[in-house]
């Protein structure tokens, strides 16, 4: 019953690396969303997106990128991977407001960065 | 500033402890707030979406309430396997804007 997929749990990258985490849900939800969590630190929003081809940033997106090519994928992407992107990365969809039910969460992508 | 403020940070409880845990907010104008469960390791999953004042929602020992400045998720006689992290969001009345704004989250162990 996985309704939002991560490519992967977890995954270590050296430094300097282009790292692509895939995020796909199946809900037909149009909003799309990357956080990281860490530990004192909460979930801080990177980017999120409405609709395909359409991103925004969100609090803290230096360093990374999105790419939504179609309605169920979001890509994260870190252009060049350095170690304080250590940390836990989490996916989330949800309906466009027509009566808000709250996001939908991935597993979760344990990225180590060396 | 759009802020959440969860309070403790971590709680220990024995089983069939009861107690609350507190989500205190500022924001322009609500829209919902939602408590959501993360078990270690794993992404958060949705609890409760709380929309006015008063209102409440239960779901078997979990109970959250709601206030104009706060949200309290009381746990009944908790179990061992009601040990996670519980978030608290809200999300602000901004034209266009459909994103949640997160508490630190609380840390609940239950001993048996």
């Amino acid at each position: 019953d996985v309704k939002v997929t991560q490519s992967s749990r977890y995954l270590v990258k050296r430094t300097g690396e282009k790292v692509f985490l895939e995020c796909v849900q199946d809900m037909d939800h149009e909003n799309m969303f990357w956080y990281r969590q860490d530990p004192g630190l909460g979930l801080r929003l990177i980017y999120f997106s409405y609709d395909v081809k359409m991103k925004e940033k969100g609090d803290i997106p230096e360093g990374y990128s999105v790419s939504r090519e179609k309605k169920e994928r979001f890509s994260l992407i870190l252009e060049s991977a350095s170690t304080n992107q250590t940390s836990m990365y989490l996916c989330a969809s949800s309906l466009r407001d027509r009566g808000y039910y709250g996001y939908t969460f991935g597993s979760g992508t344990r990225l180590t960065v060396v | 500033e759009d802020q959440v403020t969860q309070s403790p940070e971590a709680l220990r409880l024995q089983e069939g402890e009861s107690s609350s845990l507190n989500c205190s907010y500022t924001v322009s104008g609500l829209r919902g707030l939602f408590w959501y469960r993360q078990d270690p390791g794993k992404g958060p999953e949705f609890l409760f979406t709380l929309y006015s004042a008063g209102e409440e929602k239960e779901k078997e020992r979990l109970k959250a309430t709601l206030t104009k400045k706060e949200s309290f998720l009381h746990i009944t006689a908790p179990k061992p396997e009601d040990s996670a992290t519980y978030l608290c969001a809200v999300r602000p009345v901004v034209q266009g804007a459909q994103k949640l704004v997160f508490g630190q989250g609380t840390r609940l162990t239950i001993n048996p």
